[in-house]
């Protein structure tokens, strides 16, 4: 299957700080990328999805400008949380999706956000 | 009422022994289904498709009951690698947005 990165895997930050999470395809174009956020015991929630070269599409009660979501290229979205606070503290995982099939989504690693 | 709704478990199973678990979705124009297995602190990864006339993968079988709306997984002599969470996912949208339930826990005891 097609491999997604996600960098970093874990972060660590203090409260108010900003945090930069990159999702990238390796071997394949992504022309969605989608942002899910899993909180402990609990389902993945979508946050968001990003088409290449538009705005993304956020999901009701995610705030689209403390989740600031950029997919510049057919191989790269990211996800900044800005002005980060603990419960903000989540496994932020994103998937991607080619350009070939709707339905399956090949995804990240995950990144561990933890905000003291 | 939740999207998708799952028995979180766990489902505690003897090794070799046949395990099966439901999951119920709310949404019936939902185009497709999945099984997701999730191991602790990873990401989700595909375990199989749901086809509308049941289907299996090797020890795995899916089925769909689109009138009662709900699919169910059975795992058959389970193994210890099996010990997972399984996600339960719909797709509903044009967009492929998918919706995940909580999971169900199994844990294969040797």
């Amino acid at each position: 299957g097609a491999v997604v990165s996600q960098h970093p895997s874990r972060v660590i930050c203090k409260s108010g700080t900003s945090v930069k999470i990159e999702c990238r395809s390796l071997d394949f174009q992504a022309t969605t990328m989608f942002w899910y956020r899993q909180f402990p015991k609990q389902s993945l929630m979508l946050m968001a999805t990003s088409n290449e070269g538009s705005k993304a599409t956020y999901e009701q009660g995610v705030e689209k400008d403390k989740f600031l979501i950029n997919h510049a290229s057919l191989t790269l979205s990211t996800l900044t949380v800005t002005s980060a606070h603990p419960e903000d503290s989540s496994f932020y995982i994103c998937s991607a999706r080619g350009a070939g099939g709707l339905n399956e989504q090949f995804f990240g690693p995950g990144t561990r956000l933890t905000v003291l | 009422r939740k999207e998708v709704e799952q028995d979180p478990g766990p489902f505690n199973v003897p090794e070799g022994a046949t395990v099966a678990f439901n999951c119920t979705y709310s949404n019936s124009a939902s185009q497709s289904f999945f099984w997701y297995r999730q191991d602790c602190r990873k990401e989700p990864k595909l375990l199989m498709s749901v086809y509308s006339s049941g289907n299996e993968d090797g020890r795995f079988t899916a089925q769909l009951n689109r009138a009662s709306q709900y699919i169910s997984l059975l795992i058959r002599d389970s193994k210890l690698s099996d010990s997972a969470t399984y996600l339960c996912v719909v797709n509903f949208g044009s967009w492929g947005k998918l919706q995940f339930g909580a999971g169900t826990q199994v844990v294969v005891t040797p």
